[in-house]
């Protein structure tokens, strides 16, 4: 039972390089999630899905975009990526109020 | 402004130790409140509540929610090494974004 994947697992990227980071899920869940932690911090809402076609801005936004062409899929863009974009990514999908997350992406931007 | 807010930041206790980590918020229009155990990686759900007053234990673990009070409490009795993890708690928007806001966590290190 897959659940939540996200890839890659780490990345390093230097500075104003992109990168799209995936996020699956098999749960066939309406809503997704992306969160950022940073160290000592706790998870900060970067985007939300509550559906294919349909995504919002979470707390955190600038500097990323998403999209939502499936149910299953909701990856993460980073377009210019900045050192303050390092952080530990994780996604999350859920039906209801529970949510399932993945074991995240650590990427390092140097 | 939507804070979730968790105290203490960090907590170091020894194996046997009863722990109480706190959770408040600033909204009252939220469907759930819920707390998660994050050790290594991802975070792994524990509880969720929604309604005042009306524990839910799971072994140790238990939560209570004040609705009221706009606040949560995460109880652990007799500690042991493996409860050591950051705790996280969180509140759901519900409704049609089903949004879920975290709070900074609690890190609790259980000496033995």
């Amino acid at each position: 039972n897959a659940g939540v994947t996200q890839t890659p697992k780490f990345r390093i990227l230097k500075i104003g390089q992109s990168m799209t980071l995936q996020c699956t899920q098999d749960m066939n869940h309406n809503y997704m999630y992306w969160y950022r932690q940073d160290p000592g911090m706790g998870l900060k809402l970067i985007y939300y899905s509550v559906g294919a076609g349909i995504t919002d801005k979470g707390e955190v936004p600038n500097g990323y975009n998403v999209s939502r062409s499936t149910t299953e899929d909701f990856p993460l863009r980073l377009e210019l990526a900045a050192p303050s974009q390092t952080s530990v990514y994780f996604c999350a999908s859920s039906y209801g109020d529970e949510a399932f997350f993945g074991q995240g992406t650590r990427l390092t931007v140097v | 402004e939507d804070k979730v807010v968790q105290s203490p930041l960090s907590l170091v206790v020894h194996e046997g130790d009863t722990v109480t980590l706190n959770c408040s918020y600033e909204v009252t229009n939220f469907r759930s409140l819920l707390w998660y155990k994050q050790e290594k990686k991802a975070p792994t759900f524990l509880f969720m509540l929604t309604s005042s007053g009306i524990e839910k234990k799971s072994g140790r673990l238990s939560s209570i929610l004040d609705k009221k009070e706009l606040f949560s409490i995460l109880n652990i009795t007799a500690t042991q090494t493996g409860d050591s993890a950051v705790y996280l708690c969180a509140r759901s928007y519900g409704g049609a974004t089903n949004k879920l806001i975290f709070g900074t966590g609690t890190l609790l290190a259980v000496q033995p």
